[in-house]
């Protein structure tokens, strides 16, 4: 059964640099997962901020980045801004049809 | 413009049934795969299950396994999630969700409360 594992929560300052990560309980995250990321505010739908790894969705602020860090999948935010304090969910795509949420990162910015 | 438009939810008791439909608009539907992903108050995202464009290929999460089905109608531009034996933990907002470029989900629904109570 796999898991997808995410810091429950993390801060940072205003105009600081974070890095959210997305690893797997059994073996490392790679390219060949297709990781995506998602920011989710209160009552609203997920919306995406990166997908295969390092792709930044359309109107994504390059302010956000993503990577594979050692065998995680990561999330760089470098000059944090008040409005990304935000629940962050990584998604990794398994294969056959199948994927899997990460358990969501709540980012503070003060 | 994508529009992703769910309906069907509501209060239902243990054990009950109810059937969730996703309306789709503003691309063809016929060529994305789907799905439906849900969140439980206070709680992470969860996918449920995936749908092929045409239906030739479907997944569901372990969770809800022999429980509910997929099932979308490319003619009515609609997918549907009809969910069986409903406990007090499915309760959650549905959401219907496209699948785009790099297997992301590119275009999310509102989302529809679906609340499993006695």
């Amino acid at each position: 059964h796999t898991v997808v594992t995410q810091e429950p929560s993390f801060s940072v300052s205003p105009g600081g640099t974070v890095t959210l990560t997305c690893g797997l309980t059994s073996g490392s995250v790679s390219t060949t997962y297709y990781p995506s990321w998602y920011q989710q505010t209160p009552d609203q739908p997920p919306r995406t901020l990166i997908y295969s790894t390092n792709i930044r969705a359309s109107g994504v602020p390059d302010r956000f980045s993503g990577s594979i860090v050692g065998d995680k999948a990561a999330l760089t935010i470098t000059g944090a801004q008040a409005d990304d304090e935000s629940d962050y969910y990584c998604l990794l795509y398994m294969g056959s049809g199948i994927w899997v949420f990460g358990g969501g990162t709540k980012l503070t910015v003060l | 413009e994508v529009q992703l438009v769910e309906s069907g939810g509501g209060l239902v008791k243990p054990g009950g049934s109810l059937r969730l439909s996703c309306a789709a608009s503003g691309f063809t539907f016929n060529t994305y795969s789907m799905n439906w992903v849900r969140q439980a108050p206070g709680k992470g995202l969860e996918w449920v299950s995936s749908i092929s464009s045409s239906s030739s290929y479907i997944q569901y999460g372990d969770s809800v396994k022999g429980r509910f089905t997929i099932s979308r109608d490319n003619d009515k531009n609609s997918m549907y999630l009809q969910m069986n034996y409903l406990r007090v933990e499915d309760t959650a907002v549905y959401h219907c969700a496209r699948v785009g470029l790099g297997t992301r989900f590119d275009h999310w629904g509102q989302g529809i409360l679906v609340t499993v109570s006695a």
